[in-house]
């Protein structure tokens, strides 16, 4: 099992561009989450979705759109980048809700927008 | 805002030396977790304990909740040089999906 899996690595952005980050995970868990972390900070929650069709908002959502149109996959999308999105994202999943379940994380994606 | 905010924020030791990590939170909470993050790789879950819970244990790590003061603490007895890393604990808030995270205490053990 490959666990979960994120596309790009790594990734330059110029202000204005948009780009889709990709989250996969292969063990048919109902929740996936998108995190940021910035120097010397924890993660903060952009997004999550508790089964497929569906997102909700978290703490830091602004600037950022998502879909889960497959179970497996959840999406990231950035439509306009700006350098306060530089940071790395991570993406989670868990088979139940967050708060009472184990989270995997992915490896994280290095977003540097100029 | 961070729910949990971990004590110190760094922490160097020798190996075989005995690691506290503490955390405070700010809200009341049905449980908390300790997560492990290498340097560039992403978390790993480390345990959860549970609101009604005061201690709990795997391998060497010992994790303790006080929900009086609002805080938990992990230790790490007989530290590795493997253990570097960050460790940072979270607690979820709302529904419980909306999890949140502390900046982290850096731990370093040198071999």
């Amino acid at each position: 099992n490959a666990g979960v899996t994120q596309t790009p690595k790594f990734r330059v952005l110029k202000t204005g561009q948009s780009m889709t980050l990709l989250c996969a995970q292969d063990m048919n868990h109902e929740y996936m989450y998108w995190y940021r972390q910035d120097p010397g900070m924890g993660l903060r929650l952009i997004h999550y979705s508790v089964g497929e069709g569906t997102t909700a908002k978290g703490e830091v959502p602004d600037g950022y759109n998502v879909s889960r149109l497959k179970k497996q996959n959840f999406l990231l999308g950035l439509e306009s980048a700006a350098p306060s999105q530089t940071s790395v994202y991570f993406c989670a999943s868990s088979y139940g809700t967050g708060a009472w379940e184990t989270q995997y994380f992915g490896p994280g994606t290095r977003l540097l927008v100029l | 805002s961070q729910q949990g905010e971990e004590d110190p924020q760094a922490l160097s030791i020798q190996e075989g030396e005995n690691a506290t990590m503490n955390c405070s939170y700010k809200t009341s909470i049905n449980n908390l977790q300790w997560y492990r993050q290498n340097s560039g790789r992403g978390l790993v879950h480390l345990i959860l304990i549970r609101s009604n819970e005061r201690e709990k244990h795997s391998g060497r790590l010992r994790v303790t909740l006080d929900t009086s003061k609002k805080s938990s603490s992990l230790l790490i007895t007989a530290s590795r040089a493997a253990d570097t890393a960050s460790y940072f604990c979270a607690t979820a808030r709302g529904n419980n999906n909306d999890m949140r995270f502390g900046a982290g205490t850096r731990l370093t053990v040198k071999p």
